[in-house]
């Protein structure tokens, strides 16, 4: 059965440093999501992606992160300067179609670490 | 935007068992949708449901879309099935990018 992947697992990463999670969604999936998860606390939507532009973004999406679909495969979350807030479980999602009821699949998730 | 509670937070069981899991959401919802976080973290899907119901084994569903809730049923709990239980939801009012809404979750426990 299909799924969606996350590289890397785990990331351990120094405040102030740069870093790309990478994703590759379903393969006749036309929409992406990014999701994150602080330990203890519920998921939250980051930013969701169609026709390698923003479809939206939540208030947390700031100028700290971007997004990226490089070529036919990947997607990426980018965070250009982590904090320590930014520890969390990165979640990866994708859907055939948008929105109007149609299933989210998810990702393993990667777990960042920011010290 | 749309607000969703899910009861009990917590929840201890003997193997064996049989739970539901409530979620209530504030809105009419294009996709609803329950899902298993097992103790590594990954979100297992467990039904897209945003009306009616479905069954998967031990494990079933229903979501009244017009009183606004869905349950999940759990029948003869096991140890495997320890861990956090979300629903997530679309608002129809949203206004675009099908954002999905998480609840606190259910921590469930099941002892041997």
């Amino acid at each position: 059965e299909p799924e969606v992947t996350q590289t890397p697992s785990h990331q351990v990463t120094q405040m102030g440093q740069e870093v790309i999670l990478r994703c590759v969604p379903i393969s006749n999936h036309l929409y992406f999501y990014w999701y994150r998860q602080i330990l203890g606390q519920k998921v939250e939507f980051l930013v969701s992606f169609y026709n390698n532009e923003i479809s939206e973004k939540s208030e947390i999406f700031d100028d700290q992160f971007s997004v990226e679909r490089p070529d036919g495969s990947n997607f990426t979350l980018k965070i250009r300067s982590t904090k320590l807030e930014d520890s969390a479980m990165y979640f990866c999602a994708s859907s055939v179609v948008w929105g109007r009821s149609y299933e989210q699949y998810f990702g393993p998730g990667t777990r960042l670490t920011v010290t | 935007g749309i607000q969703v509670e899910q009861s009990p937070p917590d929840l201890i069981l003997q193997e064996g068992a049989n739970s539901t899991l409530r979620c209530n959401f504030s809105d009419s919802v294009n996709n609803l949708q329950w899902f298993h976080q097992n103790p590594w973290g990954q979100l297992i899907n467990l039904f897209y449901i945003p009306s009616g119901t479905k069954q998967n084994g031990r494990l079933s569903a229903t979501t009244v879309a017009t009183e606004r809730y869905s349950l999940l049923y759990i029948s003869s709990s096991q140890t495997t099935d320890s861990g956090v239980y979300f629903c997530a939801v679309e608002g129809v009012m949203e206004t675009s990018g099908s954002r999905l809404t998480f609840g606190e979750g259910t921590q469930l426990t099941v002892n041997p």
